[in-house]
């Protein structure tokens, strides 16, 4: 069963705490992204990595880390310095130097902060 | 019925109608457009895409349509059934945009009344 897979669905977190989001996809894509998705606005773009080892800073990455170890796997760190961090987040992948520049999505993950 | 999305980001069919929901994009050069489906609390879906070399493509019950001229793209869904009950955004990708980033509308709430 090939797809996007993020882990948990939902999760809270104290003020303070450092939190890490799971994403991972078995389609062979060599690019992967996370979104954050609030009420009332457009996906904004976080972090995206074209190949292992390697990633880019988004529209939004301040507050957030990221890393690609392994080319199925990119997960998402929401740290402390990150002020408003309660929403839905989204990781997405694709296949680079494909004909499509299609990205397919995760179920999400909505991260809650007490 | 007919939408623009980020000025009626609702829309409310008749079962069986068909339903019309509009994008205006913001920058001529891009290239590559991606209608996706969002239902609550999961992830979007990818419905139905368009490069800018064409001016309309079809697929299962939807069709999307570019013009270019004014920048606006339109998902138009035939026959509309209570299952497409969902969030429909509009996302683009500029030629110039090496890590394939997209920009994402706000997206459209679709409601089909049975």
């Amino acid at each position: 069963d090939g797809g996007i897979t993020q882990s948990p669905k939902y999760l809270f977190r104290k003020e303070g705490q450092n939190v890490t989001l799971s994403c991972e996809q078995n389609l062979n894509h060599d690019a992967m992204y996370w979104y954050r998705q609030d009420p009332g606005q457009g996906l904004r773009l976080i972090y995206y990595s074209q190949i292992v080892n390697d990633f880019q800073k988004g529209d939004i990455a301040e507050g957030y880390s990221v890393s690609r170890e392994k080319k199925e796997s990119f997960p998402l760190t929401v740290t402390s310095a990150q002020k408003n961090p309660t929403a839905f987040y989204l990781c997405a992948s694709k296949q680079q130097g494909a004909s499509t520049d299609t990205q397919y999505f995760g179920p999400g993950t909505r991260l809650t902060v007490l | 019925g007919e939408s623009v999305g980020l000025h009626l980001p609702t829309l409310s069919v008749q079962e069986g109608d068909n339903s019309i929901i509009n994008c205006a994009y913001s920058n001529s050069a891009s290239d590559y457009f991606i209608w996706y489906k969002q239902e609550s609390g999961k992830g979007p879906q990818f419905i139905i895409d368009i490069r800018s070399n064409m001016d309309k493509r079809q697929g299962q019950r939807v069709t999307v349509l570019l013009n270019k001229t004014v920048k606006h793209l339109s998902l138009q869904i035939a026959a509309t059934q209570p299952g497409d009950s969902a969030v429909y955004f509009c996302a683009e990708k500029r030629a110039e945009n090496t890590g394939n980033q997209f920009y994402f509308g706000t997206g459209t709430s679709l409601t089909v009344i049975p």
